[in-house]
């Protein structure tokens, strides 16, 4: 089974600067199945990212993922200050589905 | 517009079982691939299962084997998880997901809180 590992566990940064996120896979994986959510408290999860670089519907151009193989990025150029949030990369490939254990993006 | 509308919190005890619903309205219920992920008190999101209702067989995560059941219903446009032999850790908030257009979960249910006390 694949599991992801992200990290750091908690970037603490300011609106305005820009955020590097890892994801690393125990396994090489196919970009077509790397994917990556938003997840704010008292909310459900936001998919931002599927197929490692392409936004979903309506997520602005200040996120933008990347990578092959075994390691993957989520960048947030310029963060705002509704961007401060619980991320999380999934491999959505054959199953199971795991996510990593997510990344806390804090003021 | 499609929409998953969970049903509401629970309240357990040790041991028994408990079963959410979620309901989809919009699009082709039964071409959906719907999952359900839990996310523990100062845990992360954690996938259980899932299922594509035209298909009709769910498939699980190794950790989940033998204590929950997801099924659907296509004429109630219903997808339902249901986990027993109950235990503290398993307090949570249960999501379901759907896979509708693109490689990943790109509908989600409110959440329904479920809470294993005695």
């Amino acid at each position: 089974e694949i599991v992801l590992t992200q990290s750091p566990g908690t970037l603490s940064l300011s609106p305005g600067d820009r955020a590097t996120l890892s994801c690393r896979a125990s396994q090489s994986l196919s970009s077509s199945f790397l994917v990556w959510y938003q997840h704010k408290p008292g909310q459900a999860p936001r998919l931002l990212i599927y197929g490692a670089f392409n936004r979903a519907t309506g997520i602005p151009d200040r996120f933008s993922g990347s990578g092959s193989g075994t390691d993957f990025t989520l960048t947030i150029t310029r963060l705002e200050p509704e961007d401060f949030a619980v991320y999380y990369c999934q491999h959505y490939g054959g199953s199971p589905w795991p996510f990593g254990q997510g990344t806390k993006v804090e003021i | 517009q499609v929409q998953l509308v969970q049903s509401g919190a629970e309240v357990k005890k040790p041991g028994s079982s408990v079963k959410v619903s979620c309901k989809a309205s919009g699009g082709t219920f039964s071409t959906f691939a719907m999952s359900w992920v839990r996310q523990a008190p100062g845990q992360g999101l954690e996938w259980m299962g899932g299922i594509t209702p035209i298909l009709g067989i769910g498939n699980y995560a190794q950790k989940f084997q033998g204590r929950v059941t997801i099924t659907a219903d296509e004429s109630r446009s219903t997808v339902y998880m249901e986990l027993s032999s109950l235990r503290s850790e398993d307090t949570a908030v249960y999501y379901c997901a759907g896979q509708i257009a693109v490689a990943g979960f790109d509908y989600w249910g409110q959440g329904t809180l479920v809470t294993v006390s005695s």
